[in-house]
């Protein structure tokens, strides 16, 4: 059973430009969550998807926007990128029926997005 | 809003015990999380508390006091493979799925 999946791995892009990620949430799963971790910081939640919806956002600006798709797979799309967008980009996924209990989402090993 | 407050690194050796604080502020608390994450790696679960008490799980046990808004990882038995950033996380019922994280808590063990 594969875990929760994302690509690409690392990624450069230049200011200004856009950014896709993708990510693919562990077997059994239906809602994914999309965090940003700048270097030596605690994950920042961007938004949460489910039924193909935006459930929920953090502070982020529209440049921030995502999709989920029929089989749960999701994307975060970054536009007009800024070189403070630099960070590791986190996906997780969780079950919203056991989510919510127990708190455990689970996560995939990152985008790592730099902007120059 | 939220806010979490840990220690930024602790210090052990091998075969110690350690503990790491976390003391929260939400409107809406609904439980606390505790995640591992080695250097480069994606953060794991390690455990979750809604209720008062302590909850063990191996060498590792998650205590919380929800009139303190105060919690705490214990680690036991500790191995060098130990050594990682550990992260407090609060779920707010006012806020869904969204989970919160503290700054992180980088532990070290050394032989």
């Amino acid at each position: 059973d594969a875990g929760v999946t994302q690509s690409p791995t690392h990624l450069i892009k230049t200011r200004g430009q856009q950014v896709t990620l993708r990510c693919s949430p562990k077997s059994g799963h239906d809602t994914v969550s999309w965090y940003q971790q700048a270097l030596g910081q605690g994950p920042q939640f961007i938004f949460q998807y489910y039924e193909e919806e935006e459930r929920q956002r953090g502070n982020f600006p529209d440049r921030f926007s995502g999709h989920q798709f029929p089989n749960y797979s999701s994307e975060l799309n970054v536009n007009a990128l800024l070189l403070g967008d630099s960070a590791l980009y986190l996906c997780a996924s969780s079950w919203r029926g056991r989510e919510m209990p127990t708190g455990e989402q689970y996560f995939g090993p990152g985008t790592r997005l730099t902007v120059t | 809003g939220q806010s979490l407050e840990q220690p930024s690194e602790v210090t052990a050796v091998e075969g110690a015990i350690v503990q790491i604080n976390c003391t929260y502020q939400t409107s809406g608390f609904y439980g606390l999380s505790w995640y591992q994450q080695h250097d480069g790696g994606a953060p794991t679960f390690l455990s979750y508390n809604a209720l008062d008490g302590l909850e063990e799980t191996g060498r590792f046990s998650s205590f919380l006091s929800r009139s303190d808004s105060y919690g705490y990882l214990l680690l036991q038995e500790l191995q060098m493979k130990d050594s990682a950033s550990y992260f407090c996380a609060v779920k707010d019922r006012n806020q869904g799925g969204k989970l919160i994280f503290g700054q992180g808590t980088e532990l070290s063990v050394k032989p």
